[in-house]
């Protein structure tokens, strides 16, 4: 069973430039999330899809936006990008919100 | 109020000691409870759900008492491998409002 996989890896971008954090979701997970983690936090939730729509926002401005493809994969999308995005981006995927959620390994992007 | 609060420690333990972790939700709506684990610059990993029955895994033991909207986890017989952050999770889901929280974490270091 393959798990969650996120790329890239690392990222760095300068401020006011965008970025495309990617997931593919574990095998049979029709529900995947994303979630900013900044040092010595707990993960804040950015926001979840199910079977392609949008199910759930956190306190995230609307230059932070997703997408879901019909393989239960996403995006995240971050345009104007600031200092303070400088964070782990964790991806979690989930075949229903009683089973708890299986995280990738995150991007960490730093923004210069 | 933080939706989700938990003490951030560090707790500073013996090997063979027992340590308890408490947690408390601010939204009443609130319908599943996890416990997850967080090392050094990894990714949370799933420790364990928490049901109102409470529930044991091995060493670990969560609670949760949703009249005072608390969540505890007990950790026996401590060993070095667990060392590592705590999270406290809360998930809210329901039509367009799923919204899965975390504390920011309880730090746990278990000395020799």
């Amino acid at each position: 069973e393959t798990g969650v996989t996120q790329s890239p890896t690392h990222l760095i971008k300068t401020r006011g430039q965008q970025v495309t954090l990617r997931c593919s979701s574990q095998s049979g997970h029709n529900t995947v999330s994303w979630y900013q983690q900044a040092l010595g936090q707990g993960p804040q939730f950015i926001f979840q899809y199910y079977r392609e729509e949008e199910n759930g926002r956190g306190n995230f401005p609307p230059r932070f936006s997703g997408l879901q493809f019909p393989n239960y994969s996403s995006e995240l999308n971050v345009n104007a990008l600031e200092l303070d995005d400088s964070a782990l981006y964790l991806c979690a995927s989930s075949r229903g919100p009683v089973y708890g959620y299986t995280f990738g390994s995150g991007t960490r992007l730093t923004v210069v | 109020r933080k939706e989700v609060e938990q003490d951030p420690g560090p707790f500073n333990v013996p090997e063979g000691a027992t340590v308890a972790f408490n947690c408390t939700y601010s939204n009443s709506a609130s319908q599943s409870f996890f416990w997850y684990r967080q090392d050094c610059r990894k990714e949370p990993k799933l420790l364990m759900s928490v049901y109102s029955s409470g529930n044991e895994d091995g060493r670990f033991t969560a609670q949760l008492n949703r009249a005072s909207q608390y969540i505890s986890l007990l950790i026996r017989d401590s060993k070095l491998s667990d060392s590592a952050t705590y999270l406290c999770v809360v998930l809210s889901y329901g039509g367009a409002t799923n919204k899965l929280i975390f504390g920011t974490g309880t730090l746990l270091a278990v000395q020799p």
